[in-house]
């Protein structure tokens, strides 16, 4: 089974739509990250944790919330939906001091009509 | 401020033939430094890795990266690739040893293999 697991794997919806995409790990990791993936750019952070109680915006976090459910548990959410908030969405988690490379989930493909 | 740049966004490479792919920061320190393979469809998989010591880093799939730290640079080399190399390659930096504020990446390189 895979350490970090993301759902749904695919997503269509609608403008002005409430959308969330839960990430989940098996790795033990306190640190959990939600990066956003357009085509030309990399990966952009978003919003990462580092425990339930520690909740911090990245670089493009309008748009956007999080929730930490549990250690494990890490969930996006769009409260509505815009067209240019389609893009790859992945969760990656690590361990806090080390070893510092982060595990990535498959990611998410959401599209926004 | 803080910075990375990958500057080829295509590369197109003969099967056998070697391969590099460029990846410079900006930063007054030295970094934790990394590179990632994305193939298509598919999330990211760690290649290698530097945090100290030895400049040359060996990763799997027979990659291996050199921290030049006069030049601020971390490229990715392979001897030969093989079409199964063909994938999006990013370059991620953290920047701060903490680990806080995630990795920064690179705008990823796309590697095509010519047959």
């Amino acid at each position: 089974d895979a350490d970090v697991t993301q759902t749904p794997r695919n997503r269509i919806t609608k403008t002005g739509k409430r959308i969330m995409l839960e990430c989940s790990q098996t790795k033990g990791h306190d640190r959990m990250y939600w990066y956003r993936q357009d085509p030309g750019l990399g990966l952009q952070l978003i919003y990462y944790s580092f425990d339930v109680k520690d909740i911090n915006k990245g670089e493009i976090s309008d748009g956007y919330s999080v929730s930490r459910q549990a250690q494990a548990k890490f969930s996006l959410s769009l409260e509505s939906a815009i067209p240019n908030q389609t893009a790859l969405y992945f969760c990656a988690t690590h361990l806090a001091g080390g070893p510092y490379e982060q595990y990535f989930g498959p990611g998410t493909r959401l599209t926004v009509t | 401020a803080q910075s990375v740049t990958q500057p080829d966004i295509h590369i197109t490479v003969s099967e056998g033939a070697s391969l590099e792919l460029r990846c410079n920061y900006s930063y007054g320190a030295t970094p934790y430094l990394f590179w990632y393979v994305q193939s298509p469809g598919q999330g990211l998989q760690l290649l290698l890795k530097y945090f100290s010591g030895d400049t040359l880093v060996q990763g799997i799939k027979g990659f291996e990266a050199e921290f030049k730290r006069s030049q601020s640079s971390f490229n990715l080399r392979k001897p030969s690739v093989h079409w199964s190399d063909a994938a999006e390659y990013f370059c991620a930096v953290l920047f701060n040893r903490g680990g806080a504020d995630g990795l920064t990446f690179g705008k990823g390189t796309h590697l095509i293999i010519q047959p």
